[in-house]
């Protein structure tokens, strides 16, 4: 079974700074999908970022970037120029691609304040 | 286009009744999930549709819960007997086809409060 462990429930950041969220894994499968996934207080789950495993490139969605270390089982999500919008609960997920199910963290609360 | 959607936004119930929930998935979307997040937890899969048949509903916690997809497109999610711990956000999610390599994408969920 996979799981998926985000370490850092709260994490705060000032307007404009970068901030960088934790997410570890746990698998024995060689070949899968990570996702940062980002909900905030209207409960509606918007995807972020998704990385390919099998690609060695760090996927990039503009001020959205990821460090991923297969070998660690490591995913962290980079937020440059955090804004206000970006206020939300974040959560780091994991999809075998022998498997069906989205393997979500317990999610990180991030705040950006002005 | 449209994205997922749920209704109803918010459902409240006494314990012991039965109540179902619908999930709208995005046109063309063959694959559909059912996912269960309590507060101040990540979401937990219950169930996953391609086309009309459940092809995995290993997550669902007990027979209480019972989920279909008549035609492949909308999906209700069933729960008999309510219990207070099904209190929870009920969220639907569909992708295009293949759940293994496809993005999932998220409808804003059903919050159930059962009184």
């Amino acid at each position: 079974a996979q799981t998926v462990t985000q370490s850092q429930p709260e994490m705060s950041v000032q307007e404009a700074e970068t901030v960088t969220l934790s997410c570890t894994y746990d698998t024995s499968e060689s070949n899968y999908y990570l996702f940062w996934y980002k909900q905030p207080p209207s409960r509606q789950m918007i995807l972020v970022i998704r990385q390919e495993a099998y690609k060695q490139q760090n996927a990039t969605e503009n001020r959205f970037s990821v460090n991923f270390q297969k070998a660690a089982k490591s995913f962290s999500l980079k937020i440059s120029d955090s804004q206000l919008g970006d206020t939300a609960m974040y959560f780091c997920a994991f999809i075998s691609t022998s498997g069906s199910r989205l393997t979500f963290g317990e999610g990180t609360q991030l705040t950006v304040n002005p | 286009g449209a994205g997922v959607s749920q209704t109803p936004s918010n459902k409240v119930t006494e314990k012991g009744k039965y109540v179902e929930l619908r999930c709208d998935p995005i046109s063309g979307h063959t694959a559909l999930y059912w996912y269960r997040q309590s507060l101040g937890q990540g979401p937990e899969f219950l169930i996953y549709f391609q086309g009309t048949g459940a092809a995995d509903d290993s997550g669902l916690p007990n027979d209480r819960f019972f989920a279909v997809r008549p035609e492949g497109s909308v999906s209700t999610l069933k729960i008999q007997r309510t219990e207070r711990g099904d209190s929870a956000v009920y969220l639907c999610a569909s992708s295009l086809n293949d759940a293994r390599t496809d993005t999932q994408y998220f409808g804003p969920g059903t919050r159930l409060t059962v009184l």
